[in-house]
């Protein structure tokens, strides 16, 4: 299977800028993502990019892809203790066998302290 | 708006006994998962459906089984659960590919003892 990394843990004070790393391994991924998880709650897309664009932004989040480097990033301006929350990245190769499948990383657990 | 809803929330097994996890989305879309997150772990797809009748295995297909008889129901049946199956379970559903945005149910957290 794919590897996806995350690191597992990100603090940042209420007002503060958060950026979540991810980096991935098939530099044919064609779209990549960004899903939250809330606590008791199911996945919920927060925003995607396709692989031919380097950045996206959507009101506060920002998305940043570094092909090159098979690196791609989360950035919150003005985090809010709503944001706590675990942060996914996700990435779907090429449809090889009809798999269908989004190779998801270990998650970030974003804490937003007041 | 019901989106995808799972059932149970929780439920708790004895090794070998058997079970159904229920998922029901009422969005109309062809395309239904099943993954199971394990702590400290990304998500893993379980088996997947492309329509009603259609079913096929994901990366971790061993101990399950699934059926799509209509569009809006997909269940996930454990025969003979194991402590390995503990993990919490999310159902999802697309319209298309995973190209495009998927829809989450809440989870059904696992315990097998």
């Amino acid at each position: 299977g794919e590897d996806v990394e995350q690191s597992l843990f990100l603090s940042v004070r209420e007002g503060d800028s958060s950026v979540i790393n991810c980096t991935y391994t098939d530099s044919s991924s064609t779209y990549l993502y960004w899903y939250k998880q809330e606590p008791g709650a199911g996945l919920q897309l927060l925003t995607y990019i396709f692989s031919n664009m380097d950045m996206k932004q959507d009101q506060r989040l920002t998305v940043l892809l570094n092909k090159k480097d098979k690196h791609l990033s989360l950035r919150i301006a003005d985090t809010q203790t709503g944001d706590s929350a675990i942060y996914f990245c996700a990435e779907t190769p090429p449809d090889q066998t009809g798999a269908n499948n989004l190779f998801f990383g270990t998650g970030t657990r974003l804490t937003v302290i007041p | 708006n019901a989106g995808v809803t799972q059932t149970p929330k929780f439920r708790i097994l004895k090794i070998g006994q058997s079970m159904t996890l229920q998922c029901t989305q009422d969005m109309n879309h062809n395309y239904m998962y099943w993954y199971r997150q394990d702590p400290g772990m990304g998500l893993k797809l379980i088996y997947y459906s492309v329509g009603a009748g259609i079913t096929d295995k994901g990366e971790v297909p061993n101990g399950y089984n699934v059926s799509r008889s209509t569009t809006e129901d997909f269940p996930l049946r454990l025969e003979l659960a194991a402590p390995s199956q503990t993990s919490v379970y999310f159902c999802a559903s697309s319209y298309e590919k995973l190209s495009t945005e998927a829809f989450f149910g809440q989870g059904t957290r696992l315990t097998v003892v």
